[in-house]
């Protein structure tokens, strides 16, 4: 089946460092792939859609400036955090559109983000 | 390895019950989530289990057995916006989410 991947599953920062997260499609090629953040027990949050040689698409709210998103290739797409501050911790889940469905995605492990 | 079985596709009618089964094998479990999600659309959360039993919240209800390494989303009352694709997590021992590849419901009329 399709895999997704991220790297790292966690990291510890201090704030005002910068952090680089990687999702990746193991055996398929993912055009489109998806950045979510979520908080405990709560439904994840789009964060902006990531097209494979273009510029991501940010959702209302998300400072496309603080979050950037580079998607160079068709197995991989980074979110790096600039200048992390405390209320950036959060668990970051990408997800990569599917080989053949375009309705189905498919999710990485997630990658907990704590900023001190 | 990790792995997250859930059927594929499901059909019911507007109205009936509709049971949908996750099964999970996976290293550690730190609880069970239950997400709905429409064609375009971010998931939404439905559920959470991490203990053994059942959770019921309106028309949506989830069960877990742990030993079984088992969990089900009953839906009852179907109605047309039911139609999504259901997707089973598992949160694994170092709090990973292990994702099933979600189960496409479709009611019909």
């Amino acid at each position: 089946g399709a895999v997704v991947s991220q790297h790292p599953s966690r990291v510890i920062c201090k704030s005002g460092t910068s952090v680089k997260i990687e999702c990746r499609s193991l055996d398929f090629q993912a055009t489109t792939m998806f950045w979510y953040r979520q908080f405990p027990k709560q439904s994840l949050m789009l964060m902006a859609t990531s097209n494979e040689g273009s510029k991501a698409t940010y959702e209302q709210g998300v400072e496309k400036d603080k979050f950037l998103i580079n998607h160079a290739s068709l197995t991989l797409s980074t979110l790096t955090v600039t200048s992390a501050h405390p209320e950036d911790s959060s668990f970051y889940i990408c997800s990569a559109r599917g080989p053949g469905d375009a309705d189905t995605q498919y999710f990485g492990p997630g990658t907990r983000l704590t900023v001190l | 390895g990790q792995n997250i079985d859930q059927p594929t596709e499901m059909t019911a009618t507007e109205g009936a019950i509709v049971q949908i089964n996750c099964t999970y094998q996976t290293s550690g479990f730190n609880g069970l989530f239950w997400y709905q999600q429409h064609a375009g659309e971010a998931p939404t959360f439905l559920s959470y289990n991490v203990l053994d039993g059942l959770e019921e919240k309106g028309r949506f209800s989830s069960f877990l057995s742990r030993s079984k390494g088992y969990s089900y989303l009953l839906l009852k009352e179907l109605q047309m916006k039911d139609s999504a694709s259901y997707l089973c997590a598992v949160t694994d021992s170092n709090y990973q989410l292990i994702w099933g590849a979600g189960t496409k419901l479709i009611i019909k009329p």
